[in-house]
């Protein structure tokens, strides 16, 4: 089966600008979860849907982040406006069954706000 | 919060030694997952444990979960220079609403042929 596709696989925009990031899980997979890790730091979490819906939006850091998965398929990540705090890996992942059991993450997209 | 601490987070040794990694929390948590990551990819998944002192082989890797679930242990034997790699434990928690993983930093491993 196709992994999990994210694009773009780098970006750097400037402070203030928009930029819109791509999760395509793998097929049938109905959780699907965004991760950010930011320079020096862990892994953390950010948000996870369950088909179309958010079941966990705990770890967004502020309104200045939207996610969507519209129709539960690919989903985007939204961040506007950008700020210099905001660069980081996002990762992306996937999971047939919710709860305990691991995921498969993309390669995640490398985000510098400058 | 929940913390994981790794340790060693760097760790640099010859071929064929044997070599543990351990994370630490002061939280219980119901799995341990461990992952690998190679620079420029994601993180992929080597075992999941969910038992209080459940151990687990991956050929030349052991896995074990503490019996309070709230530490474990990655053990290499006869570590390959095929075994170097960000080696990350993620914690999970079952209930309660909130889904995501705790991550430790991760223990970069490097062996020298």
């Amino acid at each position: 089966e196709a992994g999990v596709t994210q694009f773009p696989s780098h970006s750097v925009i400037e402070k203030g600008q928009t930029v819109t990031l791509r999760c395509d899980p793998i097929s049938g997979h109905d959780n699907l979860y965004w991760y950010r890790r930011v320079m020096g730091k862990e892994i953390k979490f950010l948000l996870h849907f369950v088909k179309e819906s958010k079941q966990d939006e705990s770890g967004m850091p502020n309104n200045r982040f939207l996610a969507e998965r519209t129709g539960g398929t690919y989903s985007t990540l939204k961040v506007q406006p950008a700020e210099l705090e905001d660069s980081g890996v996002y990762f992306c992942a996937s999971s047939r069954r919710q709860g305990l059991y691991g995921y498969t993450f993309g390669s995640g997209t490398r985000l510098t706000v400058v | 919060t929940q913390l994981l601490e790794q340790s060693p987070q760097f760790l640099s040794i010859q071929e064929g030694e044997n070599l543990t990694v351990y994370c630490n929390s002061s939280s219980v948590f119901s799995s341990l997952q461990w992952y690998r990551q190679e620079p420029g990819e994601g993180p992929v998944l080597l075992v999941t444990v969910v038992t209080g002192g459940e151990v687990k082989k991956l050929k030349r890797l052991t896995f074990q979960f503490g019996d309070a679930r709230k530490d474990s242990s990655l053990h290499i034997t006869a570590a390959q220079p095929g075994d170097t790699g960000l080696y990350l434990c993620a914690g999970g928690r079952s209930g309660g609403g909130a889904d995501g993983l705790t991550f430790g930093k991760g223990t970069h491993l490097i062996i020298q042929p």
